[in-house]
């Protein structure tokens, strides 16, 4: 079946320094989606890309979105400690119904 | 807030008992998506209800179950309950039954199960 992957599974990261974390896919996506979890909270939605190469930017977070529509990046700029979480990648099935997530890269942030 | 309601928000049970995790989607959306995540762990797709008919399935065992209602909110049974079952269970709600064309999902805040 399906599988999405995410790297890294951990992220620390020093206050007002860039990261980027990789998500791969099995297979190709209609669209990509990101969400970000809080610790303790819930998943929530942050973009979707769905045209091969796009790419968005959400003040100092960019996304892209792989040429092949396998592949996605978000690249977090200055970042901050407001950016602390688990951020998810997670593509449609093929039949365009479930959503199925990554493992999330974990991002902790040093003062 | 994503207009999801889960209840439960908390629950502490015992091995081998039956439990109900409950969920309201937000107004107007007809799929409702449960998801497992265990400690530190993604999320796990257990099951996908559109317009009360089942649309997608996953992982789920065959001790879990679940449906939804002509009112559109959903059920998720879960019994004969092992220590490994301990996990916090997403409610997710989106307009359709797909996730395409720029549709997404809306989770709830969860349902932290602890099985002892």
């Amino acid at each position: 079946g399906q599988q999405v992957m995410q790297i890294p599974q951990y992220q620390h990261v020093q206050e007002g320094e860039d990261f980027t974390t990789y998500c791969n896919s099995s297979t190709t996506l209609s669209n990509i989606q990101w969400y970000k979890q809080r610790p303790g909270g819930h998943p929530v939605f942050l973009i979707q890309l769905v045209k091969s190469g796009e790419v968005k930017k959400q003040k100092r977070l960019t996304f892209q979105f792989g040429e092949a529509k396998k592949n996605s990046s978000l690249h977090i700029t200055a970042t901050q400690t407001t950016d602390v979480g688990t951020y998810f990648c997670a593509g449609p099935g093929a039949a365009g119904n479930k959503l199925t997530f990554g493992g999330g890269t974990r991002v902790l942030v040093k003062p | 807030d994503s207009g999801v309601t889960q209840t439960p928000k908390h629950l502490i049970t015992a091995t081998g008992q039956r439990v109900t995790l409950r969920c309201s989607p937000r107004s107007g959306d007809l799929s409702v998506y449960w998801y497992q995540q265990s400690l530190d762990q993604g999320l796990q797709f257990l099951i996908q209800y559109y317009n009360g008919e089942e649309r997608a399935k996953g992982n789920i065992l065959e001790r879990f179950s679940a449906q939804q209602f002509p009112d559109l909110h959903s059920e998720l049974n879960l019994s004969s309950l092992e220590l490994g079952d301990s996990a916090l269970y997403f409610c997710a709600s989106s307009p359709s039954g797909t996730i395409v064309g720029g549709n997404t999902i809306y989770f709830g805040e969860g349902s932290w199960l602890t099985v002892v």
